[in-house]
C-alpha cells in the first residue's frame, strides 16, 4: 500500500469547514483513499473513500486530484465533536486487506 | 444494530501474568481483525480471521500472543506470559464478507502492564 504524508495537527473554529490534506504521491491506480478518525478513547471511524471521484455523504466530502497524488478531507461544518486525529489510508480495495494507520493529523475544533 | 464490543475496557495485570481479551464482532460479520495502539506509536494491524480461520497473522508480536475464533464469533486474543511493552490499547474490528469498504471498530481494551 502507498504511503501517506498528513501535517500532525490543525485547528479548525466551529462552524467553519475543516479541510484536512493528505499527500499520497506513490498510489498506484488500483488503490484507493479512505479516511477513518478517531476521536479520543474511541475506536477508530470509517468516513468514506473513494477511487477517483470526489465523494460525499453525510458526514464529509473527498476531493481527490485529477493525477489522484493528493485528497482533500471536507468536513463543512466542524463542530466540537470533530475532534479527533484523522487518517489518511491509501489501500487497495480487496478482500481481507488490513488498513495500514499512519500517524494522522490530529483535527482541534475550538470554539 | 450493536456494535463491535470488546472486553474487558480496562486490564491492569503485572509482568509475567496471563490475560484474554475478548472480542465480540457485529452479528453476521464474517472478517475480524484485532489491531492495537502501543504508547507512543501508530496503530498497527495483529491479524486478521474469515469466520475461524486466520487468513493473515502477519502483524503478531511473538508467539507470546494467541488468538482464537472458534465457531467464528467471537475472538479471544491471549497474551501469556504479559511483558511491560504489550502495554496500549487493543482494537478489534470487523466486516461482512466480501464488502470491504469499511471496518466497524470496537471501543478498545487498554492493557497496562506492570
Amino acid at each position: 500500500d502507498a504511503k501517506t504524508t498528513q501535517p500532525p495537527s490543525m485547528d479548525c473554529a466551529e462552524g467553519r469547514a475543516a479541510n484536512l490534506p493528505c499527500n499520497h504521491s506513490t498510489i498506484s491506480g488500483n488503490e484507493y483513499v479512505y479516511w477513518y478518525r478517531q476521536i479520543h478513547s474511541q475506536g477508530p471511524q470509517y468516513i468514506i473513500h473513494g477511487l477517483k471521484n470526489n465523494e460525499t455523504n453525510e458526514m464529509a466530502s473527498l476531493i481527490i486530484t485529477e493525477d489522484r497524488k493528493s485528497s482533500t478531507l471536507i468536513l463543512p461544518h466542524a463542530t466540537l465533536r470533530d475532534t479527533a486525529v484523522y487518517y489518511c489510508i491509501v489501500r487497495v480495495m480487496e478482500y481481507g486487506n488490513k488498513l495500514v494507520f499512519g500517524a494522522g493529523t490530529i483535527l482541534r475544533v475550538k470554539s | 444494530e450493536a456494535g463491535v464490543t470488546q472486553f474487558p475496557s480496562h486490564s491492569v495485570i503485572e509482568k509475567g501474568q496471563t490475560v484474554t481479551l475478548r472480542c465480540d464482532p457485529i452479528s453476521g460479520h464474517d472478517n475480524l481483525y484485532w489491531y492495537r495502539r502501543v504508547m507512543g506509536k501508530e496503530i498497527k494491524f495483529l491479524l486478521h480471521f474469515v469466520k475461524e480461520s486466520k487468513q493473515d497473522e502477519s502483524g503478531m508480536p511473538n508467539n507470546r500472543f494467541l488468538a482464537e475464533r472458534t465457531g467464528g464469533t467471537y475472538s479471544t486474543l491471549k497474551v501469556q506470559p504479559a511483558e511491560l511493552e504489550d502495554s496500549g490499547v487493543y482494537f478489534c474490528a470487523s466486516s461482512p464478507y466480501n464488502r470491504e469498504n469499511e471496518q466497524f471498530f470496537g471501543p478498545g481494551t487498554r492493557l497496562t502492564v506492570l
